[in-house]
């Protein structure tokens, strides 16, 4: 069975800190693997990974994948309370779309 | 654009009523989906679609059903409304699913 796992399950930084969230991953045939944001309401999308090593950067966020090690990273620099959100994690393979719990971010300030 | 639009946005059904949850799409995406989100268990997949009039099960299809008669609709229905099928839904549409989806502003559901 396809499984995503992402830690930490929740996290409280102060602004201005820098956050790395990780999602590992057991999935067959893997295709992709995706982040996304959830505020109040719908998941937004943040960046969508498929080679191994590739960093995606988009302003103060950034995420890498890691094939080998079946995992990814997604950092976020000089965090505001803005950034506060569930950080979600899914990946796509034999199993469509499984996605991992969230990490849900708090960031005080 | 409208993007992906889900009607209603809440509902309150009794033990064993039926309703019908509808989610339009105006990006002429192929792939449609339904998810579930309760607390602590992210998004979970009900049904997809991958083009008009196809449907499939995702993980937790048990006690729903869903048609695409139109490519930029997709249904989702409860027949007889269980307590355990109080949660958030949400739609999304997108490419396929090794790409961005776009989803819906979610219905949040309570069966009593």
């Amino acid at each position: 069975e396809d499984k995503v796992v992402q830690s930490p399950l929740s996290l409280v930084v102060h602004e201005g800190d820098t956050v790395t969230l990780n999602c590992s991953y057991e999935v067959t045939n893997f295709r992709s693997l995706l982040w996304y944001k959830q505020e109040k309401k719908a998941p937004t999308f943040l960046f969508m990974l498929t080679s191994s090593g590739i960093e995606k950067k988009s302003g103060r966020l950034s995420s890498i994948l890691d094939k080998k090690e079946l995992s990814s990273i997604l950092n976020i620099t000089a965090t505001q309370t803005g950034d506060s959100a569930i950080y979600l994690c899914v990946t796509s393979g034999n199993t469509p779309l499984v996605f991992g719990k969230g990490t849900r971010l708090s960031v005080i300030a | 654009n409208a993007g992906v639009t889900q009607t209603p946005k809440f509902r309150v059904l009794k033990t064993g009523q039926s309703m019908t949850l509808l989610c339009a799409q105006d990006m002429n995406h192929e792939y449609m989906y339904w998810y579930r989100q309760d607390p602590g268990m992210g998004l979970r997949l009900i049904h997809y679609s991958v083009g008009e009039g196809t449907t499939a099960k995702g993980e937790v299809p048990d006690g729903y059903n869903v048609s695409r008669l139109k490519k930029q609709n997709f249904l989702l229905g409860l027949e007889s409304a269980a307590p355990s099928q109080t949660s958030v839904y949400f739609c999304a549409s997108g490419w396929g699913d090794s790409y961005e989806q776009y989803f819906g502003p979610g219905t949040r559901l309570t069966v009593t």
